[in-house]
Order: C-alpha cells, then sequence, then structure tokens
C-alpha cells in the first residue's frame, strides 16, 4: 500500500504571497492531520480534517487553513507569507478520527524570502 | 492537559551500546504513547506504539519501550547501537481528539 504523499517536496516563496500544500494520505484513510516543524519551536498541529469536516485545529493565525475533498486528499494554504512561515510542514493520515495512530508523509520544506 | 518532556535534546552512544531515550509524560486520561523517528530530510516513522495492554511494547528496528504509570515514563531502549540508526527520535501522545502532541525531540549520534 503506497504511503502518505505530499507535493510539492519543496518550495521558495517570498513574503505576501500564498501557498498551497498538497496531501494524499494511505488509501482508505480518512483522517487527514497537518503539523509544522521548526528548530525552535518543534513539532506543532495545524489542523485535523475528516469527512470534509475540520475537526480540530491548533492554535496559530487565520492565515492558516486546509481543507479536505470527497476522496479524503487535503491541501493546506497559507495566506500572506511571513518568513517565520519557513518550515517544513507534514501530513499525517490515519484511518479514523480520535486516537488513531497517525502516519505521516516526506514533508513539504517551504522557505519564505 | 497532555504534555511530553524529553530528557536530553542530544544523545551520544557508542556502536553497539544501549540506546537509551528518555520520555515523561502528563495526561488527565490514560495515555496512548507513540515514538517516531526522523531521518534527515524526510518525514517520521512510527517507531512503536502504547494504547492498551502489555505495558512493554516492542517496534521495529530493535526498539522497544515500557510503560510506566507510576513514573509517567515511556522510555526507548535498543540494545545494541547501529550507525544507522542515528536519527532524531520524538516521544509523543495524543489527545482524545487525536491530537498528537510531541516532546522537542532527541538526536541521536552513534560513533564508530
Amino acid at each position: 500500500k503506497a504511503g502518505v504523499t505530499q507535493t510539492p517536496r519543496y518550495l521558495i516563496k517570498t513574503r505576501g504571497q500564498q501557498v498551497t500544500l498538497s496531501c494524499s494520505p494511505i488509501s482508505g484513510h480518512r483522517s487527514v492531520s497537518w503539523y509544522q516543524q521548526t528548530p525552535g519551536q518543534g513539532l506543532q498541529f495545524l489542523f485535523e480534517y475528516f469527512s470534509e469536516t475540520q475537526r480540530n485545529k491548533g492554535n496559530f493565525p487565520g492565515r492558516f487553513s486546509g481543507r479536505q475533498f470527497s476522496n479524503s486528499r487535503s491541501e493546506m494554504n497559507v495566506s500572506t507569507l511571513e518568513l517565520g512561515d519557513s518550515a517544513l510542514y507534514l501530513c499525517a493520515s490515519s484511518l479514523e478520527a480520535g486516537r488513531e495512530t497517525q502516519y505521516f508523509g516526506p514533508g513539504t520544506r517551504l522557505l519564505v524570502l | 492537559a497532555q504534555s511530553v518532556t524529553q530528557l536530553g535534546s542530544h544523545v551520544s552512544v557508542s556502536e553497539g551500546a544501549l540506546v537509551l531515550l528518555r520520555c515523561n509524560y502528563s495526561s488527565s486520561v490514560p495515555p496512548y504513547l507513540f515514538w517516531y523517528v526522523q531521518y534527515p530530510n524526510q518525514g517520521l516513522q512510527l517507531l512503536l506504539k502504547y494504547t492498551t495492554g502489555a505495558t512493554l511494547v516492542k517496534g521495529i528496528n530493535g526498539f522497544e519501550a515500557e510503560f510506566k504509570k507510576s513514573e509517567t515514563s515511556f522510555h526507548l531502549t535498543k540494545p545494541s547501537a547501529h550507525m544507522s540508526d542515528a536519527a532524531e527520535y520524538f516521544c509523543a501522545v495524543i489527545t482524545l481528539g487525536g491530537k498528537l502532541i510531541f516532546g522537542q525531540g532527541t538526536e541521536l549520534s552513534v560513533k564508530p
């Protein structure tokens, strides 16, 4: 079974631009979560989607948004990019919502200049 | 509220030596605990997990961890380190809502 895939793997943007990242979960998995990883803050939860609905949201500004499609694929969007948004963005999928094991993709490395 | 503390941001061992990475958790509900490993420029790979049942959990690559409720600990061990074990290791607890809360990570170096 194919793992979680994320595209693109690398991105370079400038301040003020917006960006969209994509995540395809493991086949059959219905829940997708997003995490931001930075050297200073470590791994932080962004949000979780299940059945096309956002179930949980972390403590991030409204510039960070996401959605999930009927095939469970998910996208996250960051508008008005700031230098501090430079990070590795990780997507994880699980069979169901709740306390399920989450399997991670390789991540998208975003650099904001 | 739930939280995870990993003691030691960097651990160095010799090849063939015991690996011990420490993790303590705080949880108001019976915890579900995880260890993940991250190799450079990669995502997180699940090593092992504890949900309920047996407190000694075996994972991939020869790693195991023991859940000790009285000590609120979930330390990761491997009897004999290999060069390929060099990576960053994350302990995590998952909330009832399904949010993973991670420790700050421990970077493991293995010396030849």
